[in-house]
């Protein structure tokens, strides 16, 4: 069962850009949501992340975007940079545990 | 920067053959986790510590997977007998005890992993 579901499976964006990446969520006891990023050969490492108390988090030019009532939260990527090619998982957790459910991926290639 | 170590970087083995891989945590993080990535898919939680003790292992094959943190510091997971359906990057993580941490967030830190190939 896929807990957290990620779009779009892959993303080209200019340099400059906004780099857009949606995650969707079943569990209502999820209270805990990192989003990591993953350069190849790499391990995940973690990007920013979010609790439900708040709408928005933003630390340089990532934001979350986190809709409680929908089920959903975004990362935002503005003024995106060729250095910032690589993988994006969601993820989340929460329910009493700390078990981390992951997203399934969004390559994302930043083009000159 | 503190990191968590993972042995050995790449892996090939034949089919039916015996694999270990080893994770050394960030040091005084008592929580201890093993996934498993799939080419082009998230990780995948096989096994949690805490400590010595395992939280959850529901996840894990056990008929061929088994895995062990004997002092509650460094931690091996092994494969016998590898699978060609085991191909894939296994990934360590630790974290401090459940609770704490940035502002008590569960901040997990990954190791590089260890990409296993079996033919």
């Amino acid at each position: 069962q896929q807990q957290v579901k990620q779009s779009p499976q892959s993303l080209i964006v200019q340099k400059g850009g906004i780099s857009i990446i949606n995650c969707a969520y079943e569990n209502t006891a999820f209270d805990y949501f990192p989003w990591y990023q993953q350069f190849p050969g790499k391990g995940p490492a973690l990007l920013i992340a979010i609790r439900p108390d708040v709408s928005e988090k933003k630390e340089g030019r990532f934001t979350i975007s986190f809709n409680k009532s929908a089920k959903q939260f975004s990362l935002h990527i503005m003024d995106s940079q060729p250095g910032d090619s690589a993988t994006y998982f969601c993820a989340a957790s929460g329910g009493g545990g700390n078990k981390l459910t992951f997203g399934t991926g969004t390559q994302l290639k930043v083009e000159l | 920067e503190a990191e968590v170590a993972q042995s050995p970087r790449y892996k090939i083995t034949e089919k039916s053959q015996a694999v270990a891989f080893w994770c050394d945590p960030i040091s005084g993080h008592a929580t201890l986790y093993w996934y498993r990535q799939i080419l082009g898919q998230g990780p995948e939680l096989l096994v949690q510590f805490q400590d010595e003790s395992v939280v959850d292992d529901s996840q894990l094959p056990k008929d061929r997977f088994s895995a062990e943190r004997l002092k509650g510091v460094d931690s091996t997971l092994k494969i016998q007998p590898a699978e060609l359906g085991d191909s894939a990057m296994y990934l360590c993580a630790s974290c401090p005890t459940p609770g704490q941490g940035l502002s008590g967030a569960n901040v997990l830190t990954f190791g590089a992993g260890s990409r296993l190939t079996v033919l």
